[in-house]
């Protein structure tokens, strides 16, 4: 069965470090989106791509973090300089368009910042 | 923004038991999805709702657009439900999903 694909897992970073999260969304998706949850709380939109183009990065913190889906296939969200606040889970999502259709996510990566 | 409430926000139930989680939210919408994320993280969607009632298994979910408010409800609750359990709306087709805080369901053996 098709499944949305991240890595890492788990990452571990010490502050002011630079990091990097990967997504690989169902084929044939469009839409992808990435999000943050910080335990206990629901996921946050942080940027939503329709192909290879940012649709919705309005809550993204973009002094450091930056998302690229360059061929409008896989992702990439990087953190530079990460701060301590940034420890959180990282949940990649992809649908066939952004109406309708059913979201899909990844296991999401845990990233936490010493 | 919509707003996205559940309740109760943890919740602990004997084997068997039937189990409601309630979300309500502000604003009308277009469609609401429930989700279940277990502690290693990965979100799994269980339904999308835009009116009346789903089934699948031993879980059901019912949206009241009127009343702007889904429930979710396990049948025979198991322990392998035991799960964070998130519900989330969309405003309109283009918007992104709001989420709710999630309820943390323990079913004990």
């Amino acid at each position: 069965e098709a499944e949305v694909a991240q890595s890492p897992r788990y990452k571990i970073t010490e502050k002011s470090q630079a990091v990097a999260f990967w997504c690989d969304p169902i084929s044939g998706h469009a839409t992808l989106y990435w999000y943050r949850q910080i335990l206990g709380q629901g996921p946050e939109l942080l940027v939503q791509f329709q192909d290879e183009s940012v649709v919705d990065d309005s809550q993204l913190p973009k002094d450091r973090f930056s998302a690229e889906r360059l061929k409008g296939v896989d992702s990439t969200l990087k953190i530079q300089p990460a701060e301590l606040g940034d420890s959180a889970m990282y949940l990649c999502a992809s649908s066939f368009d952004q109406g309708w259709a059913e979201a899909f996510f990844g296991q999401g990566t845990r990233l936490t910042v010493v | 923004k919509n707003e996205v409430e559940q309740s109760p926000q943890n919740l602990t139930a004997q084997e068997g038991e039937f189990i409601t989680i309630n979300c309500s939210y502000s604003v009308g919408i277009s469609a609401l999805h429930w989700l279940q994320q277990h502690p290693g993280g990965g979100i799994v969607s269980l339904f999308m709702l835009s009116s009346g009632k789903k089934k699948h298994g031993r879980l059901i979910a019912t949206i009241n657009i009127q009343e702007k408010h889904s429930s979710l409800h396990i049948t025979a609750s198991h322990p392998r439900d035991s799960a964070v359990y998130i519900c989330a709306v969309r405003n309109s087709g283009n918007t992104p999903l709001v989420f709710g805080k999630g309820t943390r369901l323990s079913v004990i053996a």
